[in-house]
C-alpha cells in the first residue's frame, strides 16, 4: 500500500530491553522524522534524516539511535528502555517542494509501554 | 529555543457555536502550519501560511498567519461534531525545522 507505515502499533516491553520501531514510506520522500507525542508536550523531534545515511538528532536524542541505509525505511531503536520512553512515537515524512514548505506526512503512530 | 504556546489546552462547545484557538509566539517563523489529529491516527496537514497578514479558509476553518509571522489564529465557524479533534501549529524556523505547539483539544457536542 501506498503511503507511510508503522510497525509494530502497540508494543509493550521491559525496562533495559533493546526495541526497534519500523517506519516504511512509499513515495521516496528525502526527509524522515521520528517523534515521540506526550500528553501536555505536543510534538518532540527525536531524530531526522535528510537523505539515505544521514541523519541528525532533534530536541530529544538521548537512549535512540536511527539508521536509513535505504530512502524508504527509518527504523527507530530504543537500546536500553527505559519507563519514561513510554510514549506514543510518530513517523513522518516530508518532501521540501518549495521554499518555507516542509509538509510532513505521519504514519499512524506506535503505542509503546515500558514497564 | 522558540517556543509555540497554543491556547486554550482544551476547549468543548455545542454543535453551531464558533470557536478561535491560537498559537503565539515570541520568534518570528518562515511559516506556519495546522494540523489536525484524530484518536489513534498521526497528525494531516490542515494548512500552510507563508506571509504576514495572510487569511486561508477551508470551508468553515479560517487561518490567519499573524503580520510579525509570530502568531496565528484558528477559527471555526458553526462548529460540527467531525471537527472534533487535537488541533497542532507548527512553525518553520530559519532552518525549515518545524517547532511544534503542544495542541488544543478540541469537543464539539451534538
Amino acid at each position: 500500500d501506498a503511503g507511510i507505515t508503522q510497525s509494530p502499533r502497540y508494543k509493550i516491553t521491559e525496562t533495559g530491553r533493546q526495541v526497534t520501531l519500523m517506519c516504511h514510506q512509499t513515495w521516496s520522500h528525502s526527509y524522515m522524522f521520528w517523534y515521540r507525542q506526550d500528553l501536555g508536550h505536543g510534538l518532540r523531534l527525536i531524530y531526522y534524516s535528510a537523505a539515505a545515511d544521514i541523519t541528525d538528532k532533534g530536541e530529544v536524542p538521548d537512549g535512540y539511535v536511527v539508521s536509513r541505509s535505504k530512502t524508504e525505511n527509518f527504523p527507530l531503536t530504543l537500546e536500553s528502555a527505559t519507563r519514561s520512553q513510554t510514549s506514543v512515537y510518530f513517523c513522518a515524512s516530508s518532501t521540501r517542494d518549495a521554499v518555507n514548505t516542509d509538509t510532513q506526512y505521519f504514519g499512524p503512530g506506535t503505542r509503546l509501554t515500558v514497564l | 529555543t522558540q517556543l509555540l504556546e497554543q491556547s486554550p489546552q482544551f476547549l468543548s462547545i455545542q454543535e453551531g457555536e464558533n470557536l478561535t484557538v491560537y498559537c503565539n509566539s515570541s520568534s518570528v517563523f518562515s511559516s506556519l502550519q495546522w494540523y489536525r489529529q484524530e484518536p489513534g491516527e498521526g497528525p494531516v496537514l490542515l494548512v500552510t501560511v507563508v506571509t504576514g497578514g495572510e487569511v486561508k479558509k477551508l470551508k468553515r476553518l479560517t487561518f490567519q498567519f499573524g503580520d510579525a509571522r509570530k502568531d496565528s489564529s484558528l477559527h471555526i465557524t458553526a462548529a460540527q461534531p467531525g471537527d472534533t479533534g487535537l488541533y497542532l501549529c507548527a512553525g518553520a524556523d530559519s532552518n525549515y525545522q518545524l517547532i511544534w505547539g503542544a495542541g488544543t483539544k478540541l469537543i464539539i457536542k451534538p
